[in-house]
C-alpha cells in the first residue's frame, strides 16, 4: 500500500521561503506522478504542480510560476515543494498526492498534509 | 486554464436520500475526471476515477458518470458517514483543476 508522509508544520514570516517534503513508500517511485494541493482555511482544494520522478521536469500552475520549485529525488523516494516570497495569503494545508499505482485519472494517495503559516 | 462549476455549492439531505451533485466543465475532458470526499481536518479521499470507475474499498453506493462537459456524482442512499464535502477534479489539461466543492449537511 502507498504512503506518504510528509514533515510537520511550519512558522514563516513574509517574504520567506517553506520547504515541505513528502516521502513515500509501498510503491514504484519513478513512475507515480506527485502532485502538490493546498487547501487555505475554509477554502477548497487548489492544485500546485506536479512531478513525474521518470520524466523530471515539473508542471505548475501559472499563478505559482517563478515562486514554486518542486523536485524529485530518486535515492530517497521523497518529494519537495518550495514556496518562496510567502505572503499571507499562503498559509494553508499543504498536501502531496501520488497518481493510482494502475493509472486513470485521479490521485488515489494523499500524504497527511502539512500547516504552513504564514505571519509577522 | 479548464473551469469546474459545481453544482448545488451546499446541499442538506436525509440519511437514505439519494444524492446527485454536479459537475461542469469550460471545456470537453473525454472522460478524465475524478471525484473526491473530504472530512474536516482529513486529507481528500478518491472515491471515482476515470469519471465512473469506483476507486478499491469505495462503497457501492457511490457511482459517477458523464462525459464531455457534464459530470454527476450520485450517493444513491446517504449514511450518516457520507456528510462532507464532495470535489471534482479534471486530468485533461494542466493546469489541473478543482471545482468549488459542494458541502453535503444533515437536514
Amino acid at each position: 500500500q502507498v504512503q506518504l508522509v510528509q514533515s510537520g508544520a511550519e512558522v514563516k514570516k513574509p517574504g520567506a521561503s517553506v520547504k515541505v517534503s513528502c516521502k513515500a513508500s509501498g510503491g514504484p517511485f519513478r513512475s507515480g506522478a506527485i502532485n502538490w494541493v493546498r487547501q487555505a482555511p475554509g477554502q477548497g482544494l487548489e492544485w500546485l504542480g506536479v512531478i513525474i520522478p521518470l520524466i523530471g521536469t515539473p508542471n505548475y500552475a501559472p499563478k505559482f510560476q517563478g515562486r514554486l520549485t518542486i523536485i524529485a529525488d530518486e535515492s530517497t523516494s521523497a518529494a519537495y515543494m518550495e514556496l518562496t516570497s510567502l505572503r499571507s495569503e499562503d498559509t494553508a494545508i499543504y498536501y502531496c498526492a501520488r497518481s493510482l499505482l494502475t493509472g486513470g485519472a485521479g490521485l488515489g494517495y494523499w500524504g497527511q498534509g502539512s500547516l504552513v503559516t504564514v505571519s509577522s | 486554464a479548464i473551469q469546474l462549476t459545481q453544482s448545488p455549492s451546499s446541499l442538506s439531505a436525509s440519511v437514505g436520500d439519494r444524492v446527485t451533485i454536479t459537475c461542469r466543465a469550460g471545456q470537453v475532458l473525454s472522460s478524465a475526471l475524478a471525484w473526491y470526499q473530504q472530512k474536516p481536518g482529513k486529507p481528500p479521499q478518491l472515491l471515482i476515477y476515470d469519471a465512473s470507475t469506483l476507486n478499491s474499498g469505495v462503497p457501492s453506493r457511490f457511482s459517477g458518470s458523464g462525459s464531455g462537459t457534464e459530470f454527476t456524482l450520485t450517493i444513491s442512499r446517504l449514511q450518516p458517514e457520507d456528510f462532507a464535502t464532495y470535489y471534482c477534479q479534471q486530468f485533461n489539461s494542466y493546469p489541473l483543476t478543482f471545482g468549488g466543492g459542494t458541502l453535503v449537511e444533515i437536514k
